[in-house]
């Protein structure tokens, strides 16, 4: 089965400060894409940032960024200057393999508490 | 532009009774998909829809659940005799045609089903 792994189920950050979300994936394909999704308290999920995993270049979203490691299938989310609207689950997802590939599977996630 | 829309927020059902769940995908989104939250979960795919066809519908229970998308409406996911386990969020999601891939999925806000 495809996974997806957050090991961290729960991070704390100060405001102001960094913190890093990790995420690592299986996949037998060489081309593929990420995502990132945020889910605040209102439980909407929001798409944070994505990586197209042919591109070498980490893609970064503001405050936002990536640091994905193909061979490693590693791709983690870096939040910058924390704010307390940072606070809510944070997903990382990618397209199921094989064709089609348009169901997303998501890893459990890691709650992220901004404290002020 | 409107994003996805979902109704009802907030859904209670008796054990037995029929949930119905409404989904309007984003202007010139074609395709919708339908995911379920438990408690402490990532999103899990259900079923995966265009205009008037089930396209995968392989995540969806076999029995008392159904979906569909017609032509003119929402997309609808139908679930009959509905059982404590079915308590979840249920998220839609939508994207255009040829894009899910690369732009990612957008989800609505979801419908909070609780059976009591």
């Amino acid at each position: 089965a495809q996974t997806v792994t957050q090991s961290q189920p729960e991070m704390s950050v100060q405001e102001a400060e960094t913190v890093t979300l990790s995420c690592t994936y299986d996949t037998s394909e060489n081309n593929y894409y990420l995502f990132w999704y945020k889910q605040p308290p209102s439980r909407q999920m929001i798409l944070v940032i994505r990586q197209e995993a042919y591109k070498q270049q980490n893609a970064t979203e503001n405050r936002f960024s990536v640091n994905f490691q193909k061979a490693a299938k590693s791709f983690s989310l870096k939040i910058s200057d924390s704010q307390l609207g940072d606070t809510a689950m944070y997903f990382c997802a990618r397209p199921d393999s094989g064709a089609g590939s348009y169901q997303l599977t998501f890893g459990k996630g890691t709650k992220l508490s901004v404290i002020p | 532009n409107a994003g996805v829309m979902q109704n009802p927020r907030h859904l209670v059902r008796r054990r037995g009774q029929e949930a119905r769940l409404r989904c309007s995908p984003m202007k010139g989104h074609s395709h919708v998909y339908w995911y379920r939250q438990l408690p402490e979960e990532g999103l899990k795919f259900m079923v995966y829809l265009q205009k008037e066809n089930i396209i995968d519908e392989s995540g969806m229970p076999k029995e008392r659940f159904s979906a569909e998308f017609p032509k003119e409406g929402p997309s609808i996911l139908r679930i009959q005799q509905v059982v404590r386990g079915d308590s979840a969020a249920y998220f839609c999601a939508s994207s255009p045609p040829g894009q899910s891939l690369r732009e990612g999925q957008y989800f609505g806000p979801g419908t909070r089903l609780t059976v009591t």
